[in-house]
């Protein structure tokens, strides 16, 4: 079946210093590919999508690029502040039953450093 | 503020006790997905309604069950509870089926 495979948490990063977190997929088809983050004690919100190949989804600083050949989707930001500390969850959506439920990976948790 | 509300935001009950979580969708939204969050398991989907009825089932257990109702608001009935059902259950919607998803605050279950 479909499965996201993000790189284990947690990650510790100085403010302003660079963002990568990894992000691979397997599905059958053509997912369509989601950011969501979470804050402590909150929801998840959505913070980029893409669906198709090649698109780039960015939002707040935060980018990631839809990337079939690799079935990949990092997402990166170039400068990173405290309030971006939370939980980050690489996600999938693909009808393969008429429905299109969200696969997550198993969630990155990211802690900015002053 | 997603505009998707999910009521309680907190839920604390016994073990072989049936409570009802309940989840309100954007407006305008036909689709509700309900997924349950937990330490062992992560975020999993459980159950898809789409303007009433019932889209898609993921990995529910059987003592689980949900509903839609005519004025698009969602129920989850949980019964039969367990130590292992304490999670955060999350309801999401979406204006139509392949439309983006969007996340109410959850409800906590705890089960003691």
């Amino acid at each position: 079946g479909d499965s996201v495979t993000q790189m284990e948490g947690p990650v510790t990063l100085s403010e302003e210093a660079f963002l990568t977190i990894n992000c691979t997929y397997t599905a059958t088809g053509y997912p369509s590919l989601f950011w969501y983050v979470q804050y402590p004690g909150e929801g998840l919100q959505l913070l980029l999508k893409a669906t198709k190949a090649d698109d780039k989804g960015s939002n707040k600083g935060f980018e990631a690029t839809y990337r079939k050949e690799t079935t990949s989707f990092h997402l990166e930001k170039g400068s990173v502040q405290v309030s971006d500390s939370a939980v980050y969850f690489c996600a999938l959506t693909w009808s393969g039953a008429g429905s299109y439920q969200l696969t997550f990976g198993k969630g990155t948790k990211l802690s900015v450093i002053p | 503020d997603s505009g998707v509300t999910q009521t309680p935001k907190h839920l604390i009950t016994a073990t072989g006790q049936r409570v009802t979580l309940r989840c309100s969708p954007r407006s305008g939204d036909l689709s509700v997905y309900w997924y349950q969050q937990s330490l062992d398991q992560g975020l999993q989907f459980l159950i898809q309604y789409y303007n009433g009825e019932e889209r898609a089932k993921g990995n529910i257990l059987e003592r689980f069950s949900a509903q839609q109702f005519p004025d698009l608001h969602s129920e989850l009935n949980l019964s039969s509870l367990e130590l292992g059902d304490s999670a955060l259950y999350f309801c999401a919607s979406s204006v139509q089926i392949a439309d983006t998803q969007y996340f109410g605050p959850g409800t906590r279950l705890t089960v003691l």
